[in-house]
């Protein structure tokens, strides 16, 4: 399989769960993402993993938990979430900062994630 | 502190004719600036991009100008084909690995 593989690709969970998304990519690429798209509002940048270290963090919720156990692997750990949370999560993956600015990441199809 | 907007939410072209999408952007430092297209149910795929040190870049159909003065970018798709028809995003780069992103443009393009 290639490219950016997440899973699931619908969740419905309720406000007392826990659950996670995956994140998955083929590419060899060094640093990977998460982004949260809602409805009508500009993708939002959530976290960054540059060589398995977290290198961003953009004032997410602790209800958001990330998790990178190795370059190919991203993880989003949910718990006690809000309906607003409701949204297309993304995934990304890009090889280095210039590959970056190049050609931008690399996203998966998202999680299309409802709380209810 | 959105830095990348585009104020047009919807743009509707007849096949054939030019599509010209807009962008503005408010911070100076960006470097690299990007064309996404979503279609639905899909993630975003790279289109287009064009360095800060050019005004413009092409690319079969798909060509990128930039005017820096302004703070403004847009993309001309020549001829509009009914497959591109999806929602475009415009995005920029800045500092290590980040892309700051606006909130997208539908394109319908009507036979």
């Amino acid at each position: 399989e290639t490219g950016v593989t997440q899973t699931p690709r619908h969740l419905v969970m309720g406000m007392t769960n826990k659950k996670s998304l995956k994140c998955e990519q083929h590419l060899g690429h060094n640093a990977m993402y998460w982004y949260k798209q809602s409805a009508k509002k500009p993708l939002e940048l959530m976290f960054v993993y540059n060589f398995k270290e977290q290198t961003e963090n953009n004032s997410v919720p602790s209800r958001f938990s990330p998790e990178c156990p190795n370059s190919s692997h991203l993880f989003l750990h949910l718990h006690t979430l809000q309906p607003e949370d409701s949204a297309l999560y993304l995934c990304a993956s890009s090889q280095d900062r210039r590959g970056t600015a190049f050609y931008g990441y690399t996203f998966g199809s998202g999680t299309r994630l409802t709380v209810v | 502190d959105q830095q990348v907007k585009q104020n047009s939410p919807s743009l509707s072209v007849q096949e054939g004719r030019i599509s010209i999408l807009n962008c503005d952007y408010t911070n100076s430092m960006f470097d690299y600036f990007l064309w996404y297209k979503k279609y639905p149910a899909e993630g975003p795929t790279f289109l287009i991009s064009i360095s800060s040190i050019k005004d413009k870049n092409e690319d079969g159909r798909f060509t990128v100008f930039l005017n820096k003065s302004a703070k403004h970018l847009s993309l001309h798709i020549v001829p509009s084909q009914p497959g591109d028809s999806a929602v475009y995003f415009c995005a920029a780069s800045w500092g290590d690995y980040k892309l700051s992103f606006g909130a997208g443009t539908t394109v319908t393009v009507r036979a």
